[in-house]
């Protein structure tokens, strides 16, 4: 089973301040990708990683693949109150058959205070 | 923006009584999915659907379970006999293609009693 280990898992802090969310596993993922949930509705896709390395930045949202593949950040400027919610990565695995499915990670759920 | 569209909204159940919780994916996406989470806790796959067969399902997606795309617009998910343990919210999820990103419905509560 893989699994996406993700920290910190609450996180409270003012707004104006920076934050880094954790994505971690001992898998390596052909891809990973954020999500933003909100209570009642379904995840809502943020960003995809494909190659080791990478850094994608969305406005005030920085993401990274790690080297390995196998871990990601995001990273938060100057958080603002619309950034509040529950943030989850997922890994993309690939199986023998060729199959695909999306392991979610255990999610952190960011509050900015105003 | 296209979306997937998930019905019911809510879904009240007695244990033992079959559901069908029904998708209708974004029109031009092939590869279908049903996620879910149970309260408070982590958004688990169950399966993956592609060229009207299962590709690919979890340890979860047992017998009770089954999935159908009857026609060409709607992706059904079918608990046979449920349990309490089956109450969570059930999103379904497609994408075009196996690089493009996934879009999931709104999801259906599901509460068996």
């Amino acid at each position: 089973t893989q699994l996406l280990e993700q920290s910190p898992q609450f996180l409270s802090i003012q707004e104006g301040e920076n934050l880094t969310v954790y994505c971690n596993s001992s898998s390596v993922f052909s891809s990973l990708q954020w999500y933003r949930q909100e209570p009642g509705e379904g995840p809502v896709l943020l960003v995809t990683v494909v190659t080791g390395g990478e850094v994608k930045k969305l406005k005030r949202l920085t993401f990274q693949f790690g080297d390995a593949r196998k871990d990601s950040s995001l990273h938060i400027t100057a958080a603002q109150p619309g950034d509040t919610g529950l943030y989850l990565c997922a890994g993309h695995l690939i199986s023998n058959f060729g199959n695909e499915k999306l392991t979610f990670g255990t999610g952190t759920r960011l509050t900015i205070i105003p | 923006e296209p979306e997937v569209t998930q019905t019911p909204s809510h879904q009240v159940t007695q244990m033992g009584q079959e559901v069908i919780l029904r998708c209708v994916p974004i029109s031009n996406h092939l590869y279908f999915y049903w996620y879910r989470q149970i309260l408070g806790q982590k958004v688990e796959f169950l399966v993956s659907f592609y060229n009207n067969e299962i590709s690919e399902k979890s340890e979860i997606f047992d017998d009770q379970f089954s999935v159908e795309r009857p026609d060409g617009s709607n992706f059904t998910l079918k608990i046979r006999s449920t349990k309490l343990e089956d109450s969570a919210m059930y999103f379904c999820a497609s994408r075009k293609d196996r690089l493009g990103g996934y879009t999931f419905g709104s999801g259906t509560r599901l509460t068996v009693v």
